[in-house]
C-alpha cells in the first residue's frame, strides 16, 4: 500500500522559516516525480512546486519562487519543501503528492494527508 | 499560465439524479504526439486529502464506481456522476498537467437538494 506522510508544520512568524517533508513508502520513489500543493482556508487547490525523479530539476509557481525550495533525498525516500520568508498568505495546508512520471508530467496520485502551516505574529 | 474555469461554482442536485460539472482551459490540453488530454479530475472531501477520479480527461482510476464519468477534448471537458449518491457531496476540481504550472480550476462544490 502506497503512503505518503507529511511533517514539519505548525506556527511560525510572518518572515521566518519551516520546512516540510514527506516520507514515501510503497511507491518507487526513486523513479517519481514528486509535488507540493496547498489549499488556504476556504480556498481551492494550488499546485507549489514539483520536482523530478532525480531531484536535478524542481520548478516553482510564481507564487513561491524564491522563497521556496524543493528538494528529495531518494536514499530516504523523503521529498522536502524549505519556506523562507513566510507570508500570512502562505497559511494552508500543504499536500505531497506522488505522480507515475519520472518528471512529474502527470495526475496527481497518491497524496499525503497534508501538514497544517500557520503564519501568524 | 494555462487557466482552468470551471461551471458552476456550486450545484445541488437530487439523490439519484446525475450531476454534470464542466470544465473549460484557457490552452488545448490534446498533446499531439500521444493524442491524449492532459486532464484530470478530484474529489476533496473535508479533512481527507484530494481523491483522484479520472485521468486522460475519461480514464477512471480504478477502484473509482463507475457511476463516475469524463469526457471532453481540446478546451473543453466534462465531469459527469449518473446517479447522485450522498458519499458524493464534495467538493470537485479540475487539473492540467499539460503544462507547467500545474493548474487547478476553482472547485464546484456539489450537494444534495
Amino acid at each position: 500500500q502506497v503512503h505518503l506522510v507529511e511533517s514539519g508544520g505548525g506556527v511560525v512568524q510572518p518572515g521566518r522559516s519551516l520546512r516540510l517533508s514527506c516520507v514515501a513508502s510503497g511507491l518507487t520513489f526513486s523513479t517519481s516525480g514528486m509535488h507540493w500543493v496547498r489549499q488556504a482556508p476556504g480556498k481551492g487547490l494550488e499546485w507549489v512546486a514539483g520536482i523530478w525523479y532525480d531531484g536535478g530539476t524542481g520548478y516553482y509557481a510564481d507564487s513561491v519562487k524564491g522563497r521556496f525550495t524543493i528538494s528529495r533525498d531518494n536514499s530516504k525516500n523523503t521529498l522536502y519543501l524549505q519556506m523562507n520568508s513566510l507570508r500570512a498568505e502562505d497559511m494552508a495546508v500543504y499536500y505531497c503528492a506522488g505522480t507515475i512520471t519520472g518528471d512529474g508530467h502527470s495526475w496527481f496520485d497518491p497524496w499525503g494527508q497534508g501538514t497544517l502551516v500557520i503564519v501568524s505574529s | 499560465d494555462i487557466v482552468m474555469t470551471q461551471s458552476p461554482d456550486s450545484l445541488a442536485v437530487s439523490l439519484g439524479e446525475r450531476a454534470t460539472i464542466n470544465c473549460k482551459s484557457s490552452q488545448s490540453l490534446l498533446y499531439g504526439s500521444n493524442n491524449k488530454n492532459y486532464l484530470a479530475w478530484y474529489q476533496h472531501k473535508p479533512g481527507q486529502p484530494p481523491k483522484l477520479l479520472i485521468y486522460w480527461a475519461s480514464t477512471r482510476e480504478s477502484g473509482v464506481p463507475d457511476r463516475f464519468s469524463g469526457s471532453g477534448s481540446g478546451t473543453d471537458f466534462t465531469l459527469t456522476i449518473s446517479s447522485l449518491l450522498p458519499e458524493d457531496v464534495a467538493v470537485y476540481y479540475c487539473h492540467q498537467y499539460h503544462s507547467t504550472p500545474h493548474t487547478f480550476g476553482q472547485g464546484t462544490k456539489l450537494e444534495i437538494k
